[in-house]
């Protein structure tokens, strides 16, 4: 299994983001995928969730209406469109894949993540 | 919305001896599927978390059997029978029973 992460960097506050994961070694269609962040020298933060089929979205409350995430299941992608950004939204997002085929149970493989910073 | 509490925030062991790591959460984690949804994760320095333990008890593909997860509940406790170097790093427990997914604060493990 490979998760790579891309698309972060330094990012003003308002402005928006697209994150980027690349999966590989592992039948993308069927698993439900994650993001996960982690601020800077602190601990970790479930974001959002996509199911296999991309029928059911989820968020942490603190980036509804902010963050959309999505996936193509053709092309072995998830993403993550962040607007509206604020400082607080800085951190090593994380490309999480599922742990359970066709559920939602927990994470298993992870990708080394994307930086964004949000900053004037 | 779960809380997951860690203790302690950190500890030192010398290698060979055991470790032992508790989480409790606010609410009962055993789901309406007979299963309880708390993970453990350890974040070695400089890398991504990995998975050790799921669904409790179930150590993850390639995790040495020093380390064993137990509990039921609101409590839980990860434990290593003999720390090694390479098991430095912060652990954290996880919960997937309800939105939102809440990781504790995770356990900093030093040598």
């Amino acid at each position: 299994v490979q998760l790579v992460e891309s698309g972060g960097g330094l990012a003003q506050p308002g402005k928006s983001v697209r994150l980027s994961c690349s999966a590989s070694g592992f039948t993308y269609d069927d698993y439900a995928m994650h993001w996960v962040r982690q601020p800077p020298g602190k601990g970790l933060e479930w974001v959002s969730s996509i199911s296999w089929n991309s029928a059911r979205r989820d968020y942490v409350d603190s980036v509804k209406g902010r963050f959309t995430i999505s996936r193509d299941n053709a092309k072995n992608s998830l993403f993550l469109d962040m607007t509206s950004l604020r400082a607080e939204d800085t951190a090593l997002y994380y490309c999480v894949k599922d742990r359970v085929e066709g559920g939602s149970a927990g994470f298993d493989y992870w990708g080394r993540g994307t930086l964004v910073t949000v900053s004037t | 919305e779960i809380v997951m509490t860690q203790t302690p925030i950190s500890l030192s062991v010398t290698p060979g001896q055991p470790a032992s790591i508790s989480c409790k959460s606010s609410q009962s984690l055993l789901y309406s599927d007979g299963k309880t949804y708390v993970f453990w994760y350890l974040q070695k320095p400089g890398q991504s978390p990995q998975l050790l333990i799921y669904e409790v008890s179930n150590r993850f593909s390639g995790v040495p059997d020093r380390f064993s997860g137990s509990g039921s509940g609101t409590e839980f406790t990860l434990k290593i029978s003999r720390v090694e170097a390479e098991d430095v790093g912060v652990y954290y427990c996880m919960q997937s029973m309800l939105l939102p997914r809440a990781f504790g604060q995770g356990t900093r493990l030093e040598i």
